[in-house]
């Protein structure tokens, strides 16, 4: 069946420092890929998305490329800030199949200041 | 436009006890889902809703009932709540399956002793 695997956090880093989330998934259709966030307190938004094989999602400095050919969709930021402390979740549709949406387990990420 | 909304913030049962979780959109969405967060766990779907009067079963939908009779409305029953039943719970809707972005509410923590 179709999955979605993504790095186990925490991840701590200090403020303007890179950041890269891994997230890989199974499919058996054609999934879209998405990256939502959840600050504390609230509940999941949609940070970024990608519906077909190469192509990029970016919002708030955060980008991700949908890479077919190593079924991945890693969460990247150059320099990220305090506020960007939250839980990250990878997630996937595949309208090949039932369209329900799979997420990962979250990651969380803590920034120092 | 207020979005999602969910009643109550917060609720504390005793094992046995039956509630609603209420859920609310504004943004004329036919689809609606229902999860639950746990730590370690990710998010699991317990049962969506394609359109008034259609509801299907998720991963996790033992001990949950489900109705559907407005688009707006999407309430989440606990028949007999039990300690495994303590989570966070999102209700969350958008325009259609598969693609599109999902809108979430801000969660109802419960607690069942």
């Amino acid at each position: 069946g179709n999955s979605v695997t993504q790095m186990e956090g925490p991840v701590t880093l200090s403020e303007e420092a890179f950041l890269t989330i891994n997230c890989t998934y199974t499919a058996t259709g054609y999934p879209s890929l998405f990256w939502y966030v959840q600050y504390p307190g609230e509940g999941l938004q949609l940070l970024l998305k990608a519906t077909k094989a190469d192509d990029k999602g970016s919002n708030k400095g955060f980008e991700a490329t949908y890479r077919k050919e190593t079924t991945s969709f890693h969460l990247e930021k150059g320099s990220v800030q305090v506020s960007d402390s939250a839980v990250y979740f990878c997630a996937l549709s595949d309208r090949g199949r039932d369209d329900k949406i799979i997420f990962g387990k979250g990651t969380r990420l803590h920034i120092l200041p | 436009n207020a979005g999602v909304t969910q009643t109550p913030k917060f609720q504390v049962l005793k094992t046995g006890q039956s509630m609603t979780l209420q859920c609310a959109q504004d943004m004329n969405h036919e689809y609606m889902s229902w999860y639950r967060q746990d730590p370690g766990m990710g998010l699991r779907l317990i049962h969506y809703s394609v359109g008034a009067g259609i509801t299907d079963q998720g991963e996790v939908p033992n001990g949950y009932n489900v109705s559907r009779s407005t688009t707006e409305d999407f309430p989440l029953r606990l028949l007999s709540a039990a300690p495994s039943q303590t989570s966070v719970y999102f209700c969350a809707s958008s325009q259609d399956r598969g693609a599109y972005e999902q809108y979430f509410g801000p969660g109802t923590r419960l607690t069942v002793t």
